[in-house]
């Protein structure tokens, strides 16, 4: 069975330019999570997308956003790129939200210049 | 903020059990415990998850204390594949999946 899927694996923006990040989950899972993980501030959630509507978001501005489609993918975006948004962004997905285990890809490392 | 504390690192010989330590001492009863890993450059990977009893599977075991403020991931056999950053994190089902820093083990031969 196919794992959870991010594309690009690497990117480079510059700032100012907006991204767009992909996740395609598990097959049969629904619930779909974002989270951005860098060196002094670890992994930190962004939001949960379950049944294309977002059920939890994370202290993130709004510049970032993200949308689930009908085929559970998932796509987050980051609009005016800061230098502090260089990152790895996680995606995970989850059979269903609640008490089950999330299976991550392996990240999309996004640095900006 | 993460609601668990543990040891930044560890230490384990190849072979011998590694028992990883997690403190959450305001944990609620409807909270459950994960546990998960992240080896370098890759996604964090699924260990195991309890509420309250002990639990077993074929990565690691869950041991939660009776009152549960604190839990032990023991992995029986430490090999070096599994020298990785280990995350305890508690969470009720409906809410979003806190990391704090973990603890770095480090399997030595």
């Amino acid at each position: 069975k196919a794992g959870v899927t991010q594309t690009p694996r690497y990117l480079i923006k510059t700032r100012g330019q907006q991204v767009t990040l992909s996740c395609s989950p598990i097959s049969g899972h629904r619930s779909v999570s974002w989270y951005q993980q860098t060196p002094g501030q670890g992994l930190q959630f962004l939001f949960e997308y379950f049944s294309e509507t977002q059920r939890n978001k994370g202290n993130f501005p709004g510049r970032f956003s993200g949308r689930q489609f009908s085929n559970s993918r998932s796509e987050m975006n980051v609009s005016t790129l800061e230098l502090g948004d260089s990152a790895l962004y996680l995606c995970a997905s989850s059979r269903w939200t609640g008490n089950t285990e999330a299976f991550f890809g392996q990240g999309t490392r996004l640095t900006v210049v | 903020d993460a609601k668990t504390t543990q040891p930044p690192s560890m230490d384990c010989a190849e072979g011998r059990a590694a028992n990883l330590p997690c403190n959450h001492s305001t944990i609620s009863g409807n909270e459950y415990v994960y546990w998960y890993r992240q080896i370098h450059s890759q996604g964090p990977q699924y260990i195991i998850h309890g509420l309250k009893n002990n639990e077993t599977n074929e990565m690691a075991s869950l041991i939660i204390t009776e009152d549960r403020k604190s839990s032990t991931l023991i992995l029986p056999h430490a090999t070096l594949r599994d020298t990785a950053v280990y995350y305890c994190i508690v969470r009720v089902g409906n809410e979003d999946m806190r990391f704090g820093a973990g603890t770095r083990l480090t399997v030595k031969p």
